[in-house]
């Protein structure tokens, strides 16, 4: 099952511009992550933000993370055609068990225009 | 490159059929999870092993199992495959589930289509 429901589902822009994407979820969480992936190819790891932090930055990247509206959004800045790809949330659960398995929401397809 | 292998790359095979999925996790890494990826059902957590033993299950149907083996490489059983079955199917590792979490590094997958 998803829980984390990315918006815009696509998104186009100009190269140079900013990127903005957001991200919903449910239930309550240890953390927080975008994962980037070019076509059909595997993911890649962009950041994680933890439930008791409210922004993060990696260079072009800023997330923001609210837990209040179980939200979160990624910026990317200055974007560049290489950004283009899908973008996904995912959600680590408070878990005892020792599993952080990661849920994943459907994801931002962005397609940045040279 | 993250380091997780993943073979094959392509499957083809008629519905049916079984298949296992292989995944060597990157060097040191004891936690492996697979995690399957369709059209209809976007990215799903299947199964996570950590030093050879289950840790937690998620959307695995009863016809797929998996295993973790001694040397850490997972395998991942599909059998008695229906069209449906037909997705990518990534593995993806961590260096324990215990304690602060561990970035997962994802493998490059493999392509399944069943026929």
């Amino acid at each position: 099952s998803q829980q984390g429901e990315e918006d815009p589902q696509a998104l186009s822009i100009q190269e140079g511009e900013n990127a903005t994407m957001n991200c919903s979820y449910k239930t309550s969480i240890n953390n927080l992550q975008w994962y980037r992936q070019n076509s059909g190819r595997g993911l890649v790891h962009l950041i994680l933000i933890r439930s008791n932090e409210r922004e993060k930055h990696s260079g072009r990247l800023r997330v923001t993370l609210d837990t209040s509206k179980k939200s979160s959004s990624l910026l990317i800045t200055a974007s560049r055609a290489a950004d283009t790809a899908s973008y996904f949330c995912a959600t680590v659960p408070i878990s005892g068990a020792g599993s952080y398995q990661l849920t994943f929401g459907k994801g931002t397809k962005l397609s940045v225009i040279p | 490159d993250s380091g997780v292998t993943q073979t094959p790359k392509h499957l083809i095979t008629a519905t049916g059929q079984r298949v296992t999925l292989r995944c060597s996790p990157r060097s040191g890494d004891l936690s492996v999870y697979w995690y399957q990826q369709s059209l209809d059902q976007g990215l799903q957590f299947l199964i996570q092993y950590y030093n050879g033993e289950e840790r937690a299950k998620g959307n695995i149907l009863e016809r797929f199992s998996a295993q973790q083996f001694p040397d850490l490489h997972s395998e991942l059983n599909l059998s008695s495959l229906e069209l449906g079955d037909s997705a990518l199917y990534f593995c993806a590792s961590s260096v324990a589930p215990s304690g602060d979490y561990n970035e997962q590094f994802f493998g490059p997958g493999t392509r399944l289509t069943v026929l």
